[in-house]
């Protein structure tokens, strides 16, 4: 019954791999994110989505790509892998857009060896 | 642009006794939300507290508090008689209405000694 939900919860793959990390909403929100927590626990938004529209694009890199195949569902690719890319992937959602009560997933702790 | 300062990377408390952990925090916008969050080593974000900028009353929860000074973009979190489980990294952060961005500070980690 996880409202947001994130699978796998652990990643461990080798420089150069894609992989991919799920999420998925049970509340019924039309808005949904992906934020990174690095080494220094430091958090950054990456992508939004609202009804599998991207409406929020950082500064990332073009080997991560989002995709939102419905509102419930915001998944994260990731191609070529990378030292530096190890960290935690959160997976949040909200109501809608402008709305400020934020929901998290448990995270992915990705770790690119 | 948004900014978020939490300028006490580490703080301890004794148990029962009270805490106060900073932020200070920058915005553009005229609509906004502050938030704290609590991540314990389970990693999960917990939502601790939030405050409406346009609300002049201070946010509480239990025995959460904060301190919301407009003017000084100051919002500072109160934690009363500290228990064990309060040990955690403590974040910051605001939500602009415009941007629906939830900007970050870069945490405090809190120490609770029994």
């Amino acid at each position: 019954d996880t409202a947001v939900s994130q699978t796998p919860k652990y990643l461990v793959t080798q420089m150069g791999n894609d992989k991919s990390i799920k999420c998925e909403q049970n509340l019924g929100h039309d808005t949904m994110y992906w934020y990174k927590q690095d080494s220094k626990k430091f958090l950054k938004i990456m992508f939004s989505y609202n009804n599998k529209e991207l409406i929020i694009n950082e500064t990332v890199p073009n080997r991560f790509s989002p995709k939102s195949p419905d509102k419930a569902h915001l998944n994260l690719h990731i191609n070529s892998l990378e030292l530096g890319d190890s960290a935690v992937y959160f997976c949040a959602s909200s109501l809608r857009v402008s709305n400020e009560k934020l929901f998290f997933g448990s995270g992915t702790q990705l770790s690119v060896l | 642009a948004q900014t978020v300062t939490q300028s006490q990377p580490e703080m301890s408390v004794q148990e029962a006794e009270t805490v106060t952990l900073s932020c200070t925090y920058d915005t553009s916008e005229s609509d906004y939300y502050l938030f704290w969050y609590k991540q314990p080593p389970s990693r999960q974000m917990i939502l601790v507290i939030r405050q409406e900028a346009y609300k002049q009353q201070n946010a509480t929860e239990n025995r959460f508090s904060v301190n919301f000074q407009k003017a000084a973009k100051s919002f500072s979190l109160k934690i009363s008689d500290s228990q064990l489980g309060d040990a955690a990294m403590y974040f910051c952060a605001s939500l602009g209405g415009a941007t629906n961005k939830l900007i970050f500070g870069t945490g405090t980690l809190l120490a609770v000694q029994p």
